[in-house]
């Protein structure tokens, strides 16, 4: 079955540092999307893509963070310097279309600012 | 705002017996909704959709219900397994793309 693949699991840097995490979304999916969950709390959505530009984003994401496709299969999240309150799961997903039919997340990144 | 089921409750469910899992969403416009499961450690997992203009939709072992006149939706799990010891989100679509999920529900299934 096709699956969403993010790389790293778990990644850990210094408060004010930058970070990129990495997703590579299934293959004919068109819409991609960045998740994140803190710890005990929900999964809240941050961003989402289509077309090589953001189609919505929510107020977390703020300038610090941004989205890049490099490339046909990548799809990166940046957060330029990083705060204590950004550690969390970050989840990528893709989906077919925008209906939201097939939907599919990754494992996450877990992400931890010191 | 925008919020669907903002708690996490526990359900203890005796392995073979069927489960109900609940969730509240408060936005009338939302045309679309997933039940996802997530296990410790890992993203959350598909599990079953309805759109709006259905109220009833069964998978394998699962079922959704909808009521949109009550903004409701269930989560049946007929024969619980072990297995079937995870956190069940339920997520919500309207205009957009985004999803809003819920608290969750954690189900835990004793042998």
């Amino acid at each position: 079955e096709p699956e969403v693949t993010q790389t790293p699991s778990h990644q850990v840097t210094q408060m004010g540092q930058e970070v990129i995490l990495r997703c590579v979304p299934i293959s004919n999916h068109l819409y991609f999307y960045w998740y994140r969950q803190i710890l005990g709390q929900k999964v809240e959505f941050l961003v989402s893509f289509y077309n090589n530009e953001i189609s919505e984003k929510s107020e977390i994401f703020d300038d610090q963070f941004s989205v890049e496709r490099p490339d046909g299969s990548n799809f990166t999240l940046k957060i330029r310097s990083t705060k204590l309150e950004d550690s969390a799961m970050y989840f990528c997903a893709s989906s077919e279309e925008g209906q939201g039919h097939g939907y599919t997340f990754g494992s996450g990144t877990r992400l931890t600012v010191v | 705002g925008e919020s669907v089921g903002l708690h996490l409750p526990t359900l203890s469910v005796q392995e073979g017996d069927n489960s109900i899992i609940n969730c509240a969403y408060s936005n009338s416009a939302s045309d679309y909704f997933i039940w996802y499961k997530q296990e410790s450690g890992k993203g959350p997992q598909f599990i079953i959709d309805i759109r709006s203009n259905m109220d009833k939709r069964q998978g394998q072992r699962v079922t959704v219900l909808l009521n949109k006149t009550v903004k409701h939706l269930s989560l049946q799990i007929a024969a619980t397994q072990p297995g079937d010891s995870a956190v069940y989100f339920c997520a919500e679509k309207a205009a957009g793309n985004k999803l809003t999920f819920g608290g969750g529900t954690r189900v835990l299934v004793k042998p």
